[in-house]
């Protein structure tokens, strides 16, 4: 099984300050690394993807920084605001065993509280 | 907004109860998903669908029967659920099962007494 290693847990931020989550990767053959927004009673959000052909994508106030010789992605929130307060996931995918098919395997989450 | 959507929101059953969930998705995709959200950990995978054909049981007690009737629904059939069951059920769905970013819905929030 793949594993995908977020960090931090937990986040705390003033508002205008530049939350940083971490995912490292073990390996992977597969096409896109995304990172998912929840907040408390939703489903997971797709809230910015990147491929691993790029170093750095960026998407409003969010940016995605990938490293692929580290097996590294990263994602950035510029100019934080007290609604971005949420629980992030990253993601990697990897073929699941005996199907062929590639499945998703996701981060533990980092819980961001940004304060006003 | 999501587009694939979930019904319903919330559930209640007893131990003894049949009840299904529903999941429709209009966006063409051939590739459908199952996961299990319990509070704070990330969504584990159950099922997954390929062109209504199921692909992957990710080893999942049979008290959970999926069912993918057409392209577009997916549902997930409940009966004799234990109350360790309890959890946020999401639907998800992409484009094919290694192509595309996989979209997810609201979620419907199971509890069982």
């Amino acid at each position: 099984q793949q594993q995908v290693k977020q960090s931090p847990q937990s986040l705390i931020v003033q508002k205008g300050g530049i939350p940083i989550i971490n995912c490292a990767y073990e390996n992977t053959a597969f096409d896109y690394f995304p990172w998912y927004q929840q907040f408390p009673g939703k489903g997971p959000a797709l809230l910015i993807a990147i491929r691993p052909d790029v170093s750095e994508k960026k998407e409003g106030r969010f940016t995605i920084s990938f490293n692929k010789s580290a097996k590294q992605f990263s994602l950035h929130i510029m100019d934080s605001q007290p609604g971005d307060s949420a629980t992030y996931f990253c993601a990697a995918p990897w073929p699941h065993m005996n199907s062929g098919y590639s499945t998703l395997t996701f981060g533990k989450g980092t819980m961001l509280l940004v304060s006003p | 907004d999501t587009e694939v959507t979930q019904t319903p929101k919330h559930l209640v059953m007893g131990m003894t109860n049949k009840k299904s969930l529903k999941c429709e998705q209009h966006m063409g995709h051939r590739a459908m998903y199952w996961y299990k959200q319990k509070a704070k950990k990330p969504p584990e995978l159950m099922f997954v669908y390929s062109y209504e054909k199921l692909s992957i049981n990710e080893s999942v007690p049979s008290r959970f029967s999926p069912e993918c009737p057409n392209s577009s629904l997916l549902n997930l059939h409940l009966h004799a659920l234990q109350p360790e069951d309890s959890a946020l059920y999401l639907c998800a769905s992409r484009t094919g099962t290694n192509t595309g970013e996989l979209f997810f819905g609201e979620g419907s929030r199971l509890t069982v007494l």
